[in-house]
């Protein structure tokens, strides 16, 4: 069974431009989370989205929005992009039985640079 | 907050020697779950803990949660060098997702 596929890997922006990250979750999986790793604030919550809804949201700027298609693959977008959104964005899906309190599985990551 | 808190922030070791990380929490949680994070790459699954149980072991991994005292500590028995990495705590709570804490960085010395 395939893991959970982040693209890109790695990408360089420049301030104000925008960007979307793909995910693709495992097969079977509803449920895709989004969060954002930097050395100062360590993992936090973006958002969840399960079924084509958001089912839960962190506490982001208006700036971080995210979607998800019908075959659960999602996709995050930041738009006018700065420096403190240089990160390492990591997506988890959960299987069907973990949907509140199950272990998450957990992408590559996209590492973003914004210069 | 619902974060957990790890502690030590580092650690280092020989091979051989165990490796114990704490995690410390401020509210009531569902369970408490251990991730594992190479460096630059994706977190990895360890072990998940309810708040119903006291100990919990899988393999070299060895779990313990304490809800009177809000804290939880990994055990890694005989630790080699591949378990250098960074190891979160992730609590469950009332919010319907995981909130992670800072990490501890782990390295064990060949």
């Amino acid at each position: 069974k395939a893991g959970v596929t982040q693209t890109p890997r790695y990408l360089i922006k420049t301030r104000g431009q925008q960007v979307t990250l793909s995910c693709s979750p495992i097969s079977g999986h509803r449920s895709v989370s989004w969060y954002q790793q930097t050395p100062g604030q360590g993992l936090q919550f973006l958002f969840e989205y399960f079924s084509e809804t958001q089912r839960n949201k962190g506490n982001f700027p208006g700036r971080f929005s995210g979607r998800q298609f019908s075959n659960s693959r999602s996709e995050m977008n930041v738009s006018t992009l700065e420096l403190g959104d240089s990160a390492l964005y990591l997506c988890a899906s959960k299987a069907p039985t973990g949907l509140d309190t199950g272990e998450l599985f957990f992408g590559e990551g996209s590492r973003l640079t914004v210069l | 907050s619902q974060q957990g808190e790890e502690d030590p922030q580092a650690l280092s070791i020989q091979e051989g020697e165990n490796a114990t990380m704490n995690c410390s929490y401020k509210t009531s949680i569902n369970n408490l779950q251990w991730y594992r994070q190479n460096s630059g790459r994706g977190l990895v699954h360890l072990i998940l803990i309810r708040s119903n149980e006291r100990e919990k072991h899988s393999g070299r991994l060895r779990v313990t949660l304490d809800t009177s005292k809000k804290s939880s500590s990994l055990l890694i028995t005989a630790s080699r060098a591949a378990d250098t990495a960074s190891y979160f705590c992730a609590i469950s709570g009332s919010a319907r997702q995981l909130t992670f804490g800072s990490g501890t960085q782990l390295t064990v010395l060949p």
